[in-house]
């Protein structure tokens, strides 16, 4: 059965902080991983990764995938209250029409 | 741009009544799925459909059934509610049903049954 799992559950920072989310995953035939921001109403796209050590970044975000080590992490550096949500990671394989699972996902609160 | 359209936002139902939430994309995506998020358990797929005319189960089917006539609505009907399906309920729709198609989330819509 396919599994992702995401830590820390839940993670209080200050603004301004660096925080490192992580996502380990175990899916057959691994395709692709991908990672969403999600306040209080619809999950919203982040980031897709499918090759090992090709970091993807957009403005603070950036995340990286070790296809070895069956991982992935999401950064976010300086920190803004605005960043505060469940950030969602979901592993895609080879089953099921290459069905999304997804992990807990991992509070994120950001104090000013 | 419409993108995923659900409706209702909020429901209430007594236990044994029926319903159906709708969902609609306007974006030509052949794969549309279901999902339902209870807290503490992230997101599970309910049900999807990858293409107008099929559909298949995810992990958590029981209790809730689709069809997918057209290309673009999949609603999803439950047939006799439970408060076990107190939850939101989130619609998906992708290009394709293929390895690297990120996918679109319609708002939700947030169910309790009595």
């Amino acid at each position: 059965e396919d599994k992702v799992v995401q830590s820390p559950l839940s993670l209080v920072v200050h603004e301004g902080d660096t925080v490192t989310l992580n996502c380990s995953y175990e899916v057959t035939n691994f395709r692709s991983l991908l990672w969403y921001k999600q306040e209080k109403k619809a999950p919203t796209f982040l980031f897709m990764l499918t090759s090992s050590g090709i970091e993807k970044k957009s403005g603070r975000l950036s995340s990286i995938l070790d296809k070895k080590e069956l991982f992935s992490i999401l950064n976010i550096t300086a920190t803004q209250t605005g960043d505060s949500a469940v950030y969602l990671c979901a592993a895609r394989g080879e089953g099921s029409n290459y069905k999304l699972t997804f992990g807990k996902g991992t509070l994120l609160t950001v104090n000013p | 741009n419409a993108g995923v359209t659900q409706t209702p936002k909020f429901q209430v139902l007594k236990t044994g009544q029926s319903m159906t939430l709708q969902c609609a994309q306007d974006m030509n995506h052949e794969y549309m799925s279901w999902y339902r998020q209870d807290p503490g358990m992230g997101l599970r797929l309910i049900h999807y459909s990858v293409g107008a005319g099929i559909t298949d189960q995810g992990e958590v089917p029981n209790g809730y059934n689709v069809s997918r006539s057209t290309t673009e609505d999949f609603p999803l009907r439950l047939l006799s509610a439970a408060p076990s399906q107190t939850s939101v309920y989130f619609c998906a729709s992708s290009p394709a049903g293929g390895p690297y198609n990120e996918q679109f989330f319609g708002p939700g819509t947030r169910l309790t049954v009595l």
